[in-house]
């Protein structure tokens, strides 16, 4: 079955560490994206990437990195300088062109940091 | 500045009965795209409908359906004949060109039985 897979669904780390969340997809889209979400703020952009080796900040993209390597696969990092790293974040992906693509997401990773 | 506004913040209804939930935006844009999203407890996001803002006709999918005011910027979702697995946050999303989204601060609907 084709879909997006996140892992692992729950993360603990302490405070100052360096974490890295995986995403994958196999339904061959070009577009991947990462949203964090927050109680009562809805899901939030930090980073999105329509192309393999190219990649855009998003709102919120202080204190995250990202890299795409491979179509597939879109990893994120919450770095130590992200001040409150606490949430659930999401993975998306979609197709690209000229017509306009819904987003699939992944079950989402919920991080705890202490 | 695009912004998406859910103004319920919660909301209840009985199972059998209807329920609908409203959203409005605000852009410059002419061509875009219009989502309902639905989040249940397991945190999933499941697409219900989604809306063309060309097109005029409002889109249906089964029990959701869609009441959309391009001029006034508004797209709220009906939910005919709740049931029980309804029960969720519903998110609604704006897509201008390039596939960028905006979400919604979500409905939580509660069925109740």
């Amino acid at each position: 079955d084709g879909g997006i897979t996140q892992s692992p669904k729950y993360l603990f780390r302490k405070e100052g560490q360096n974490v890295t969340l995986s995403c994958e997809q196999n339904l061959n889209h070009d577009a991947m994206y990462w949203y964090r979400q927050d109680p009562g703020q809805g899901l939030r952009l930090i980073y999105y990437s329509q192309i393999v080796n190219d990649f855009q900040k998003g709102d919120i993209a202080e204190g995250y990195s990202v890299s795409r390597e491979k179509k597939e696969s879109f990893p994120l990092t919450v770095t130590s300088a992200q001040k409150n790293p606490t949430a659930f974040y999401l993975c998306a992906s979609s197709k690209t062109g000229t017509g306009f693509y819904e987003q699939y997401f992944g079950p989402g990773t919920r991080l705890t940091v202490t | 500045a695009q912004t998406v506004t859910q103004s319920q913040p919660e909301m209840s209804v009985q199972e059998a009965e209807t329920v609908t939930l409203s959203c409005t935006y605000d852009t410059s844009e002419s061509n875009y795209y219009l989502f309902w999203y639905k989040q249940p407890p397991s945190r999933q996001m499941i697409l219900v409908i989604r809306q063309e803002a060309y097109k005029q006709q409002n889109a249906t999918e089964n029990r959701f359906s869609v009441n959309f005011q391009k001029a006034a910027k508004s797209f709220s979702l009906k939910i005919s004949d709740s049931q029980l697995g309804d029960t969720a946050m519903y998110f609604c999303a704006f897509a201008p060109a390039g596939n960028q989204f905006y979400f919604g601060t979500g409905t939580s609907l509660t069925v109740i039985p």
